[in-house]
């Protein structure tokens, strides 16, 4: 089957560090990406790894694990307007791209 | 600024209506997909088209079918529109050759009763 699992909530300190993982199974798999949604928003694109490693941008990094199936968000410095849904997304076979179910952030002060 | 514009943020609708949920992109982008949104089922493609007068059926399509007669305008449309289709329907489109970047409407919330 073709699916990306990750947690469902994830609760970090304002001011901190937090890491969203994202493991998937997919065949033709070739990148991951991670969308930010807030209450009531849209979808809004963060990042993509097409290759093994670490992307940075600003105070997120997106990493990818071709051979682990493996990929995690990283948010740094953590602000209260951080507090949303994450989601990773992959394309399947067939070039669609398909979404994990999402991580919830909650960040306490 | 470039953006995907859906018609209407909420809506509500009775059981058996036909329903149309539109949307236009204006960034040229080839390919338009149509997802709804449910708690706990995350993000699920209802339908896609990679060009006009092309339409794929994605994921979940019972119920539902789209239209693109235009390039920038793609179409959703409940054909008798029931509760179980109560959800945020969100608008998505991208350039051909992307494989990860998705631009998204700002969704629809319909509501059947």
């Amino acid at each position: 089957g073709q699916s990306l699992e990750q947690p469902s909530e994830v609760t970090a300190v304002e001011g901190a560090i937090v890491q969203i993982n994202c493991t998937y199974q997919t065949s033709g798999f070739y990148g991951l990406s991670w969308y930010q949604q807030h209450d009531g928003g849209a979808p809004t694109f963060l990042s993509y790894n097409a290759l093994d490693g670490l992307e940075e941008t600003g105070r997120f990094s997106s990493f990818l694990s071709r051979s682990d199936s493996y990929g995690y968000l990283l948010l740094q410095e953590l602000q209260m307007k951080d507090s949303a849904s994450y989601f990773c997304a992959g394309p399947n076979r067939d070039d669609k791209i398909i979404f994990g179910k999402g991580t919830r952030l909650h960040i306490l002060p | 600024d470039v953006k995907v514009t859906q018609s209407s943020r909420y809506l509500v609708k009775r059981t058996g209506e036909k329903v149309f949920l539109e949307c236009v992109q204006d960034m040229d982008h080839e390919n338009m997909f149509w997802y709804r949104q449910d708690p706990g089922l995350g993000l699920r493609l209802i339908y896609f088209s990679y060009d006009v007068k092309m339409k794929e059926k994605g994921d979940i399509p019972e119920g539902y079918s789209v239209s693109r007669e235009k390039k920038e305008r793609f179409s959703l449309i409940l054909e008798s529109a029931s509760t179980n289709q109560t959800s945020m329907y969100l608008c998505a489109s991208r350039h051909s050759r992307d494989n990860y970047g998705y631009t998204f409407g700002s969704g629809t919330r319909l509501t059947v009763v």
